[in-house]
């Protein structure tokens, strides 16, 4: 089956410009996390979804970043006012649910000029 | 304190040989889950093996197994028969299972198989 899919891969902005981060979780899949990936701070925990539950927001390094998830399956996070210290890549995974394995996107790579 | 420490930055392995990617972790959950994630130069990142901390067993998957010492917190990778497509980084991760289902990765390890 299809797995989890991310859009745009590669996107390159302005300082100040607001942007918007694609994930199409794996079908059926109720867990949905967006990771961030830098060469200074390795592999990070941004966001957890579960269900209709309230999100874990417990990893967003600011109020700039922000993530919704809508019907329960296409999620967007969101990043206004970038800085360049934002370039990153940004990976989004899913799991059928709680404590189970995580599978990850090719997540979009951003540069912020 | 890191959570997860893989001290070998890079590692170089022949063909054909087998090779360990050293893993150790921190924490006080009784109830934790180890995986070990492949990310090749293209980016994605692929799961290869997972151990629960009450498995009995050590975890294996077709030439990965996972080399769990409870006690000393340790989940080593051991990759056999090693192929020149399992040059890539590979990365150690660890859920806590009462602190949230987000994973915390270690630092990774980049392996290099020569032909």
């Amino acid at each position: 089956g299809a797995g989890v899919s991310q859009s745009p891969s590669n996107k390159v902005t302005e300082k100040g410009k607001d942007v918007e981060l694609r994930c199409d979780p794996i079908s059926g899949h109720t867990a949905l996390y967006w990771y961030r990936q830098s060469l200074g701070q390795g592999l990070e925990f941004l966001i957890y979804f579960q269900g209709n539950s309230a999100p874990d927001k417990s990893g967003l390094p600011s109020d700039r970043f922000s993530a919704e998830r809508t019907g329960g399956s296409v999620s967007t996070l969101t990043i206004q006012r970038t800085q360049q210290e934002d370039s990153a890549v940004y990976l989004c995974a899913s799991s059928p649910g709680r404590e189970e394995t995580q599978y990850f996107g090719p997540g979009t790579r951003l540069l912020v000029l | 304190a890191q959570k997860i420490t893989q001290t070998q930055p890079g590692m170089f392995v022949q063909e054909k040989e087998a090779v360990t990617l050293d893993c150790t972790y921190d924490t006080s959950d009784p109830s934790y889950g180890l995986f070990w994630y492949k990310q090749p130069s293209s980016g994605e990142m692929i799961f290869l093996i997972y151990q629960g901390s009450y498995d009995q067993q050590n975890a294996t998957e077709g030439r990965y197994s996972l080399n769990f010492q409870k006690a000393r917190k340790s989940a080593n990778l051991v990759i056999s028969a090693s192929q020149l497509g399992d040059s890539a980084m590979y990365f150690c991760a660890m859920r806590e299972n009462n602190a949230g289902n987000m994973l915390t990765f270690g630092g990774g390890t980049r392996l290099m198989v020569k032909p």
